[in-house]
Parts: C-alpha cells; sequence; structure tokens
C-alpha cells in the first residue's frame, strides 16, 4: 500500500485559503486519492476523491499533478468550523474493497 | 435517513469483561470495516468483512472478534484478551464495483469505550 507523508498542523485565519499537500511516492496505477476530514469524537467525513488532474466538488478542490507523486487539498476561504483533522489516503477502489491506511492527518487551525 | 449507527457512544467496562460494540447500516453496502483510533494518531483497520458470513483480520485483530450474520451488522467484541482497549472505535462501510467509482468509506459517529 502506498504511504502517505502529510504536514502534522497548519494554522490559517478565516477568509482565507488553504491548501494542504500530501507526498505519496509510491502511488500504484490503480490507486485513487481521497481525502477526509474528521472532527473530534466523530467519524471521518468523506470530502473529496480523484485520480489525476483537477477535481473540484462544492467543499474543495484536489489537485494531482501528472506523475501523482503528490496531491493538494484546496479548501476556499475557510471559516472556523474548517478547524479539523485532514486525512490523505491512497487506495485501490477498482476492485471495491478498500483497505484504506489512514496516517496520523494534518491538524488544521483556523482562527479568526 | 441513510447512514450508519453505533452504539453506544459511551462505553464503561471493567477490565477483564468482554463488551460488545454495535454498527448498523442502512446504506445496502456490502463491505463493513472497524477501526481504532487512540489520541492524537490516525484510524488502525481492526477487522473487515466484504460480505456476509465472511470477514478477515485488519492489522490490529488481536484481542477482537468480528461476526457478520447480516449485511446490515458488523457487531465488534473486545475482549478480555485486548490489553489496552480504552480507544475510539469507528465503523464504516462501502459499496461494492458497479456502483459509483466515486462512493467510498461512510463512518459511523464512533464508540469510546473506556476500560476502569
Amino acid at each position: 500500500l502506498a504511504k502517505t507523508t502529510q504536514p502534522i498542523s497548519m494554522d490559517s485565519y478565516e477568509g482565507q485559503e488553504v491548501n494542504i499537500t500530501c507526498s505519496h511516492n509510491n502511488i500504484a496505477t490503480n490507486d485513487y486519492i481521497t481525502w477526509y476530514q474528521q472532527f473530534p469524537s466523530q467519524g471521518p467525513r468523506f470530502i473529496i476523491q480523484g485520480y489525476k488532474t483537477k477535481v473540484t466538488n462544492e467543499v474543495a478542490s484536489l489537485f494531482i499533478p501528472a506523475d501523482r507523486k503528490s496531491s493538494t487539498l484546496s479548501l476556499p476561504r475557510v471559516s472556523l468550523s474548517d478547524t479539523a483533522v485532514y486525512y490523505c489516503l491512497v487506495g485501490d477502489i477498482g476492485t471495491g474493497f478498500q483497505k484504506l491506511v489512514f496516517g496520523t492527518g494534518t491538524r488544521l487551525l483556523v482562527s479568526p | 435517513d441513510g447512514g450508519i449507527t453505533q452504539s453506544p457512544k459511551y462505553l464503561f467496562r471493567k477490565e477483564g469483561q468482554n463488551v460488545t460494540l454495535s454498527c448498523e447500516q442502512n446504506l445496502n453496502h456490502d463491505a463493513m470495516y472497524w477501526y481504532r483510533q487512540d489520541p492524537g494518531q490516525g484510524l488502525r483497520l481492526i477487522y473487515y468483512s466484504q460480505i456476509v458470513n465472511d470477514f478477515q483480520k485488519g492489522d490490529i485483530a488481536e484481542g477482537y472478534s468480528v461476526s457478520r450474520e447480516k449485511k446490515e451488522s458488523f457487531p465488534l467484541t473486545v475482549t478480555s484478551a485486548q490489553k489496552n482497549p480504552t480507544a475510539f472505535y469507528l465503523c464504516a462501510s462501502s459499496s461494492l464495483p458497479g456502483l459509483l467509482v466515486t462512493d467510498t468509506q461512510y463512518f459511523g459517529p464512533g464508540t469510546r469505550l473506556t476500560v476502569l
């Protein structure tokens, strides 16, 4: 399974754009990149998923360069409620079974 | 409302006792998972099941047991053999191929187990 590396923590202010980069040098051809958000004492929540180039939804954007060895989660205009831990995961969902590996994530703190 | 429910939210257990955590889903998902999370750490996979009556050990299965008699239910038993059971336990489910390719794991609200 591809291992991911992401910053332990990041700080931001309300209204700013936040970019969290994840490194996954050993990503396999069938692997997708998925980001989850977790608030304290809650289960992780799916944010966005992609395979290559750029993916955007109502919550975030995901940028994946051509070599796919890294990815960047972009949160536009963060608010205090975006304070959470963000996990980058890499896994093969082609077979349906997803033995995903969660690292320690990036703890984002948004201040007023 | 479709989703995953876990009960109880908080659970206290005396050392040496077995305890069973409930996980139910009405998402019609075939695959279900149990994770353990310790403070400040990521999630670690305990057991997973891809289909009814079948399950596999994850990375930290020792001291735990599961059953999958129904598609909707995947209870986890924390046995007295688990050396350090105090943790936050999360259940998840996912669909199989043929459905939305962007479908991924949906998590329950978690059960916080404390051993006294």
